[in-house]
Order: C-alpha cells, then sequence, then structure tokens
C-alpha cells in the first residue's frame, strides 16, 4: 500500500524558516518523481516543485529563491526547506508522487501540513 | 505559461444526475499532460483521469474524461452522494517546465 505522510508544519513567524518532510513507504521512493502542492485557506491547488528520481529540481515563479525541494532515497524522504516565510505561504502542503515521462500528473498524495505564517 | 479556466465554479445537482465540468487551457495542451482531481474537505485529493480520458485505479466507471488541444470535459454519468467535492483539472507544460492547476469546480447538493 502506498502511503505518504508528511510532518514539520507548524506555526512560523513572517520572515522565519521551516523544512516540511514527506515519509514513504509502499513504493520504489528512488525511481519516482515527487512533487509538493499547497492549497492556501478558501483557495485552489497550486503546484509549488517538483524534484525527478535523479534529483533535478523545479519550482514555481511563486516560490523560486525561496524554497528548496530535496529527497533522500536511502532514508525514502522528501523535504521542502522554506525561507522568507510570507503570510501567503500560509496553508496545507500536500506531498505527491508524480508520474512524469509519457504522462506527467500526480497519483498519490499525502494527508496535507499545515503551514500557518502569521505574528 | 498556460492557464486553466474552469466552469462553471459551482454546479448544483441531486443525486442521479449527471454532471458536466469544463476545462479549458489557454493555449493547446497535450492530452497526455491533462488530469483531473476529486478533492474533498480535510482529505488527500486524490486522481481520477489522466492522460484526459485514463481512469486511475480503482476510479467508477460514472467518471469519464474527454477532450483534446483546449477543450476538456469531466463527465460524471449519475452522481453519488460521496461524488460531492471540488474537482480539479491539472496540466504539464514543457516550457516552462511547470505543472498548472485550474481554479477548480465545487459539485454541491442541490
Amino acid at each position: 500500500e502506498v502511503q505518504l505522510l508528511e510532518s514539520g508544519g507548524g506555526l512560523v513567524q513572517p520572515g522565519g524558516s521551516l523544512r516540511l518532510s514527506c515519509a514513504v513507504s509502499g513504493f520504489t521512493f528512488s525511481s519516482y518523481a515527487m512533487s509538493w502542492v499547497r492549497q492556501a485557506p478558501g483557495k485552489g491547488l497550486e503546484w509549488v516543485s517538483a524534484i525527478s528520481g535523479s534529483g533535478s529540481t523545479f519550482y514555481a515563479d511563486s516560490v523560486k529563491g525561496r524554497f528548496t525541494i530535496s529527497r533522500d532515497n536511502s532514508k525514502n524522504t522528501l523535504y521542502v526547506q522554506i525561507n522568507s516565510l510570507r503570510a501567503e505561504d500560509t496553508g496545507v502542503y500536500y506531498c505527491a508522487k508524480t508520474l512524469w515521462s509519457s504522462d506527467a500528473y500526480f497519483d498519490y498524495w499525502g494527508q496535507g501540513a499545515l503551514v500557518t505564517v502569521s505574528s | 505559461e498556460i492557464v486553466l479556466t474552469q466552469s462553471p465554479a459551482t454546479l448544483s445537482l441531486s443525486p442521479g444526475e449527471r454532471a458536466t465540468l469544463s476545462c479549458r487551457a489557454s493555449q493547446s495542451v497535450s492530452s497526455s499532460y491533462l488530469a483531473w482531481y476529486q478533492h474533498k474537505p480535510g482529505q488527500a485529493p486524490r486522481l481520477l483521469i489522466y492522460g484526459a480520458s485514463s481512469r486511475a485505479t480503482g476510479i467508477p466507471d460514472r467518471f469519464s474524461g474527454s477532450g483534446s488541444g483546449t477543450d476538456f470535459t469531466l463527465t460524471i454519468s449519475r452522481l453519488e452522494p460521496e461524488d460531492f467535492a471540488v474537482y480539479y483539472c491539472q496540466q504539464y507544460g514543457n516550457s516552462p517546465r511547470i505543472f498548472t492547476f485550474g481554479p477548480g469546480t465545487k459539485v454541491d447538493i442541490k
């Protein structure tokens, strides 16, 4: 059974930093791309970042320079480091297993981690 | 950058009725790179359709996807109580290499 479990969310002051983790099981982690997708309160889904199985990284313009996605294939864990947090970064952050070759979509998702940026 | 528009924003229907959701792209999208998701409050989004028309594993056959180019459709043939949710289309573009979601269509109970 495929499982993705996010952790590391919480309340952070504007300008602060946070690292989210996503522990996965049930598939060969190193063989798949992974992504972070977020949802601000009352808003829709927004893709944030993706990393290929080999470590190539991609970012939405809205987070470029502040977010760093990474993975540890030995620990089956995906990360995102978020710096210079802003109020608009508040929301639920989902990690998602990403099929990215002849197709491109997210086939399994975690339950999400809540990040609140507020003073 | 490709922008996705979904219509209607809200669809009020009764169980048993047919739902037709539209996703329109600002430029042509490869059908291989068009997917649909269902999202309920407090839950993880669920993949319904990938490649514009292929049902994901375990998705009931009342869900179907169609379309090409700039116009795509998700159809729910007969709404079940568990189908009331928000539905998002998503596309991937090679230049730039980014994923984009539409704003969503909320299907609620009439």
